[in-house]
């Protein structure tokens, strides 16, 4: 079956300005996490979707939002980008809640310049 | 602020040499997953160990749980340029943010 699919690749915007990323979890997984990575704070936990509902959410500021649509599909969206905010962004499908195994996506180069 | 610290930060060891990489936590985990993430791609998961005490082997790979499942590692032995990557554990105590740990960058030299 289909792994987890996230759009687009790669990105580059300019400060201030927003951004949607897209992820397609597993055929069958409800619950999509989001997490973001750089090489100064490794992987940190952004927020979690379990049928349609944000169960959690990290310590970022608001300008990062997400949403999970009936199909599972999610979407996250930064706003006002900031240059701190390059970095890959990783998708993580699960069949349950959050400590059931995760399986990623290849995740979304955002460089913001 | 639960963590979970990874030791060491940084390896490089020559191909066919055995090595050991810690993941440690002053809280309890339910559950811990260990996964290899290579340059530009997604963390692929290796394992998930559950129960205190616990030892997984994935061919010269093993992993094991602490008695206290507070802690695990993974040993590689005879390391080969293929296992080359970032190693990260990562798990969820309970709070239900599933965190991972600060990762180990292993480079095996032909």
């Amino acid at each position: 079956k289909a792994g987890v699919t996230q759009t687009p690749r790669y990105l580059i915007k300019t400060r201030g300005q927003q951004v949607t990323l897209s992820c397609s979890p597993i055929s069958g997984h409800r619950s999509v996490s989001w997490y973001q990575q750089t090489p100064g704070q490794g992987l940190q936990f952004l927020f979690e979707y379990f049928s349609e509902t944000q169960r959690n959410k990290g310590n970022f500021p608001g300008r990062f939002s997400g949403r999970q649509f009936s199909n599972s599909r999610s979407e996250m969206n930064v706003s006002t980008l900031e240059l701190g905010d390059s970095a890959l962004y990783l998708c993580a499908s699960r069949f349950g809640q959050l400590n059931t195994e995760a399986f990623f996506g290849q995740g979304t180069r955002l460089t913001v310049v | 602020t639960q963590l979970l610290e990874q030791s060491p930060q940084f390896l490089s060891i020559q191909e066919g040499e055995n090595l050991t990489v810690y993941c440690n936590s002053s809280s309890v985990f339910s559950s811990l997953q260990w996964y290899r993430q290579e340059p530009g791609e997604g963390p692929v998961l290796l394992v998930t160990v559950v129960t205190g005490g616990e030892v997984k082997k994935l061919k010269r790979l093993t992993f094991q749980f602490g008695d206290a499942r507070k802690d695990s590692s993974l040993h590689i032995t005879a390391a080969q340029p293929g296992d080359t990557g970032l190693y990260l554990c990562a798990g969820d105590s309970g709070t239900y943010k599933y965190i991972f740990g600060t990762g180990t960058r292993l480079k095996v030299l032909a």
